[in-house]
């Protein structure tokens, strides 16, 4: 069965410095990996999504994630955090071929910055 | 604009009343989901619809009842709700036939209070 583990329910960074927000998956065969981002009062938006392709993958808004199986993690990071970066980051799972409603979520990270 | 709409944004309901949300998408996605998100607990997933039909029910209780009359619009009825369904529910949406890798479209939710 797949599960998904974030560590740190809550994290805290100041403006301009370093993001890294990380997620531990796992899953019977190779997963595909989901980050997911929710602004206050508003649903999920997808950030990124790893597929088996490139095992560094670019997202919106600067973020990046990198597939590392070795470690079954796929942590999420951005160079310079910025004010509008203040959200709630989700990272979930899907194992290939149980269809679209296999999505598994982690509990969630609260990123807040500092200014 | 998400592509994906719900109504009401916030709802208040005694335990005795009966009320519906409604979900409508406007991205020509075939599937649509119910989500449930309580606080410190991994986003739920309560029911799953590919093309109007229901492929998933994880046991959610009876007095939560999803109708699905067309690919794009999703309803949630509820009727002698718990205190403890009070919660965010979100829809979402995505599209078929383009394997695990698409990704889910979500509302911005209706945020439940049950008194």
């Amino acid at each position: 069965a797949q599960s998904v583990t974030q560590l740190g329910s809550h994290v805290s960074v100041s403006e301009g410095a370093l993001v890294l927000l990380r997620c531990n998956y796992s899953s019977s065969v190779p997963p595909y990996l989901f980050w997911y981002v929710q602004y206050p009062n508003q649903g999920l938006q997808l950030l990124l999504k790893y597929t088996s392709a490139a095992t560094l993958v670019k997202g919106i808004n600067g973020f990046e994630a990198e597939f590392k199986k070795s470690e079954t993690s796929f942590h999420l990071t951005k160079p310079s955090a910025h004010m509008s970066d203040a959200a709630e980051y989700f990272c979930a799972v899907r194992e290939p071929n149980f269809g679209n409603e296999k999505l598994t979520f982690g509990t969630g990270t609260r990123l807040t910055i500092i200014p | 604009e998400t592509g994906v709409t719900q109504t009401p944004r916030h709802l208040v309901m005694g335990m005795t009343n009966k009320k519906s949300l409604k979900c409508e998408q406007h991205l020509g996605h075939n599937a649509m989901y119910w989500y449930k998100q309580s606080a410190k607990k991994p986003l739920e997933l309560m029911f799953v619809y590919n093309f109007k039909e229901q492929t998933e029910n994880n046991s959610v209780p009876s007095r939560f009842s999803p109708e699905c009359p067309n690919s794009s619009h999703l309803f949630l009825h509820l009727h002698t709700l718990q205190p403890e369904d009070s919660a965010l529910y979100l829809c979402a949406s995505s599209p078929l036939g383009q394997g695990e890798t698409s990704p889910l479209h979500f509302g911005n939710g209706t945020r439940l209070t049950v008194t």
